[in-house]
């Protein structure tokens, strides 16, 4: 069974660009996450859906981040605009529903310079 | 408010040898806290190792063992004789029974490393 598939792997942007991530969960889970990884901060929630809708948008990073959960099986986390402080790795996980057990991809690591 | 605190790494241990990962916990606003450890293996994503929902009880995971001691407020991870295999990010982490994965807090990670 495919895990949570996770693109670019890799990402290095300049200040001011549009950056989109993407995300396909497990298949057949209905809870989606969007964390951000530092070594500051560690894991901080970004954005949370439940069956599609949006349970949870970030609160402090409500301004630049925005996450969309078009269908099921695919999510994207959009930053716009970038900023050096956005450098870090973004996770993307799955569950099947509240409670259960979370499923990570391997992170979206973005560079901004 | 909540957070969780753990043995900052890196941590080096040789094959074949005890180990131990602390974990501590402040669990405010949690009415039942539960508590995880995850891993990250290279080149792999973040995954559960094992959970424990009741104070007092012990999960068990690949060798590995945690006691969520509510006295203490402590989860420490052990395993008797470590292996190569076991080199990994280790993660503690708090949740809170009555809510879903939204309200769980991952402590900082430990990075472990097994000399063979």
């Amino acid at each position: 069974d495919a895990g949570v598939t996770q693109t670019p792997r890799h990402e290095v942007a300049e200040k001011g660009q549009t950056i989109i991530l993407k995300c396909e969960p497990v298949s057949g889970h209905n809870d989606l996450f969007w964390y951000r990884q530092t070594k500051i901060q560690g894991l901080e929630l970004l954005s949370y859906f439940r069956s599609k809708s949006l349970m949870e948008d970030g609160g402090a990073f409500k301004d630049r981040f925005k996450a969309e959960m078009l269908n099921s099986s695919f999510s994207t986390l959009k930053i716009q605009p970038t900023e050096p402080k956005d450098s870090a790795v973004y996770l993307c996980a799955s569950s099947f529903s509240s409670g259960n057990t979370l499923y990570f991809g391997e992170g979206s690591r973005l560079i901004v310079v | 408010g909540d957070s969780v605190t753990q043995t900052e790494g890196p941590v080096t241990v040789s094959e074949s040898e005890s180990l131990i990962i602390n974990c501590t916990y402040s669990a405010t606003s949690i009415a039942y806290p539960n508590l995880f450890w995850y891993v990250r293996y290279p080149g792999e994503g973040l995954q559960l190792l094992l959970k424990v929902i009741t104070a007092g009880q012990k999960g068990s995971s690949r060798g590995f063992e945690a006691t969520y001691n509510k006295e203490t407020t402590s989860f420490h991870l052990q395993k008797a004789s470590v292996q190569e295999s076991d080199s990994a990010v280790y993660y503690c982490a708090l949740g809170d029974l009555g809510y879903g994965n939204e309200k769980i807090t991952f402590g900082a990670g430990t990075k472990l490393t097994i000399k063979p």
